[in-house]
């Protein structure tokens, strides 16, 4: 077990359903993120949340909305997706923002628009 | 511009066989250098980290070293196994930040053991 337990692990959706993805740690952190993962790419940073408020939005579309209801979970919730947003969607969470700790990595999400 | 480069960006090797993976970067200024392993269908998890004043780290069959002037890493496998397949991910921080958006990520290399 990572300590970041993500939800569901496979999740295929058409283009105009609503759906959500979710993220729990067990931690103790007090960031947590979401990161994209494309095939053959690195990974994006999407949202940033330390002690549960937003810090960084990395100009990521609005059909991606992130929820932070406190500092041990996350969610994304997804709307109107486009084929080119399939990819896995990762959470991670560190003791707090930035390079000087390490990230911890749940098994992600891997989600296949249709 | 930041950048991480990894090379190669897979590698396939024999079970018992040593390897070497590399990374350049050009992040500056530079805070600290990790290497992360993923094996499939999970989430990166952390290996090492070295700072500016580390030149060589290691864990267990997995040694790191960083050249800070001519500003490389490299990840050296011993002996290497089955269970050593997975992408190894070069992640480099920008030093002066507590930004998420300053932690720069490699595109990986994708290592296969063949027995």
């Amino acid at each position: 077990e990572t300590g970041v337990t993500q939800t569901p692990r496979h999740l295929v959706m058409g283009m105009t359903n609503k759906k959500s993805l979710k993220c729990e740690q067990h931690l103790g952190h007090n960031a947590m993120y979401w990161y994209k993962q494309s095939a053959k790419k690195p990974l994006e940073l999407m949202f940033v949340y330390n002690f549960k408020e937003q810090t960084e939005n990395n100009s990521v579309p609005s059909r991606f909305s992130p929820e932070c209801p406190n500092s041990s979970h996350l969610f994304l919730h997804l709307h109107t997706l486009q084929p080119e947003d399939s990819a896995l969607y990762l959470c991670a969470s560190s003791q707090e923002p930035g390079g000087h700790s390490p990230l911890h990595f749940g098994n992600g999400t891997r989600l296949t628009v249709t | 511009k930041n950048q991480v480069e990894q090379s190669p960006q897979s590698l396939i090797i024999l079970e018992g066989k040593n390897c070497t993976l590399q990374c350049n970067y050009t992040v500056s200024p530079f805070s600290n250098l990790r290497w992360y392993k993923q094996d499939t269908g999970r989430g990166p998890v952390s290996l090492t980290i070295m700072t500016f004043s580390e030149n060589t780290k290691s864990n267990g069959r997995y040694t790191a070293t960083l050249d800070a002037d001519t500003k490389q890493s490299s990840l050296h496998i011993t002996a290497s196994q089955l269970s050593d397949s997975a992408s190894y991910i070069c992640v480099v921080g920008v030093r002066g930040y507590s930004s998420a958006s300053k932690i720069i990520f490699g595109s990986g290399t994708r290592l296969s053991i063949r027995p």
